[in-house]
């Protein structure tokens, strides 16, 4: 069965500084993985998704997120934070014959101070 | 959010009454969702949708139930609402099935069982 874990509620980090929200996955066959981004009240939004090809996957509003088969993960990065950033950060995975079923991981709250 | 509207936003009901929420979607996209989401399990799966008059159940589909009788439209029904129940419900979409897929979500209902 596939599962995903976020290690930490919680991430603080200051602007302009450089942040990781970290993900790590479980799966039988290749996974599929992806990140959404929710802000306060409101749905989530897609920001990136690995799929096959070169490790490290760009993604909207300037983050990326690096895949790692070995250790099986998928960290989320961003070079520079800003306040605008605080958020809840969900990964999610998906194995190749699991059908439709997305799993999510618990979520990580990113807290970026001025 | 995609083209995609929840109603109600907001609802309070009591133990025992039918509850329906409401997905709408203008994308024409042929696969529908429904989520809730609840404090450190990030979204889990209730039903899901890959045509009319078809649906499928996911993870957490007891005391549930769904209808898709047009493109646009996905209804979850709480037939007897509990307390355990309690919680933020998101509709998601997508255009096509298969594990690269990527979904996109409505703003959510909160649903409060008293």
């Amino acid at each position: 069965a596939q599962s995903v874990a976020q290690p930490e509620d919680q991430v603080n980090v200051a602007e302009g500084n450089p942040l990781t929200v970290k993900c790590t996955y479980s799966v039988s066959g290749n996974p599929y993985l992806f990140w959404y981004v929710q802000y306060p009240n409101r749905g989530l939004q897609f920001l990136l998704k690995y799929i096959t090809g070169d490790n490290l996957v760009k993604g909207s509003y300037g983050f990326e997120a690096e895949f790692n088969k070995s250790q099986t993960s998928f960290h989320l990065k961003k070079p520079s934070a800003l306040v605008s950033d605080s958020a809840l950060y969900f990964c999610a995975v998906r194995e190749n014959n699991a059908g439709n079923m997305l799993t999510f991981g618990g979520g990580t709250r990113l807290m970026v101070k001025p | 959010d995609a083209g995609i509207t929840q109603s109600p936003r907001h609802k309070v009901t009591e133990t025992g009454t039918p509850v329906t929420l409401r997905c709408h979607q203008t994308e024409n996209h042929r696969y529908m969702y429904w989520y809730r989401q609840d404090p450190g399990h990030g979204l889990r799966l209730i039903h899901y949708s890959y045509g009319v008059k078809d649906t499928d159940k996911g993870e957490v589909s007891d005391g549930y139930s769904v209808s898709r009788s047009k493109t646009e439209d996905f209804l979850l029904t709480l037939e007897s609402a509990t307390s355990s129940q309690t919680s933020v419900y998101f509709c998601a979409i997508s255009d096509r099935g298969g594990p690269e897929e990527t979904q996109y979500f409505g703003p959510g209902t909160r649903l409060l069982v008293l």
